[in-house]
């Protein structure tokens, strides 16, 4: 069954450090998301990327953040200068072409833990 | 802005008995979804309804549009069923999924 996967699984930076979080969504879908999930805390939207471009981001995602599909294959995440309050797990995910009418696919994630 | 709600937070239960987990929103949405989350962290997904009832082995999930509410049940419940639920919905014209807090289900064998 096709899979949504994820890499690193955990990554630890120092606060202040650029991270990439990496994603390769499953291969025919077009829509790509990024969320996440402070501990305890529910899960929320970051991003959401189609056609080459950001289609809605969240509040959180400020200056700070940018995805980028760089080969038709990868879909990444960048924290630019990271701060412990990013320290989080980040899920990727990934819907067919239909978009909101279709069921989005979660990868197992990457917890991301700033020092 | 969307918020929802789910009902119970926790919930305890025996090996066998028939579960039900609540979920309610606050503003018209194109579709619901009820998620797994394992202790391990990873989310998969369970269903996806606009309308109606939907049936997969064990698990049932029905919506009320009209009532804004959801419930999933987990007939003759295991252990392995143990985990975290997860209702997360999606307003039409958005993409973005508002997920509710969880409820974290515990099967007692």
């Amino acid at each position: 069954e096709p899979e949504v996967t994820q890499t690193p699984s955990h990554q630890v930076t120092q606060m202040g450090q650029e991270v990439i979080l990496r994603c390769v969504p499953i291969s025919n879908h077009l829509y790509f998301y990024w969320y996440r999930q402070i501990l305890g805390q529910k899960v929320e939207f970051l991003v959401s990327f189609y056609n080459n471009e950001i289609s809605e981001k969240s509040e959180i995602f400020d200056d700070q953040f940018s995805v980028e599909r760089p080969d038709g294959s990868n879909f990444t995440l960048k924290i630019r200068s990271t701060k412990l309050e990013d320290s989080a797990m980040y899920f990727c995910a990934s819907s067919g072409p239909g978009g909101e009418r279709t069921e989005a696919f979660f990868g197992q994630g990457t917890r991301l833990t700033v020092v | 802005k969307n918020e929802v709600e789910q009902s119970p937070q926790n919930l305890t239960a025996q090996e066998g008995e028939f579960i039900t987990i609540n979920c309610s929103y606050s503003v018209g949405i194109s579709a619901l979804h009820w998620l797994q989350q394992h202790p391990g962290g990873g989310i998969v997904s369970l269903f996806m309804l606009s309308s109606g009832k939907k049936k997969h082995g064990r698990l049932i999930a029905t919506i009320n549009i009209q009532e804004k509410h959801s419930s999933l049940h987990i007939t003759a419940s295991h252990p392995r069923d143990s985990a975290v639920y997860i209702c997360a919905v999606r307003q039409g014209g958005s993409e973005k999924l508002v997920f509710g807090k969880g409820t974290k289900l515990t099967v007692n064998p």
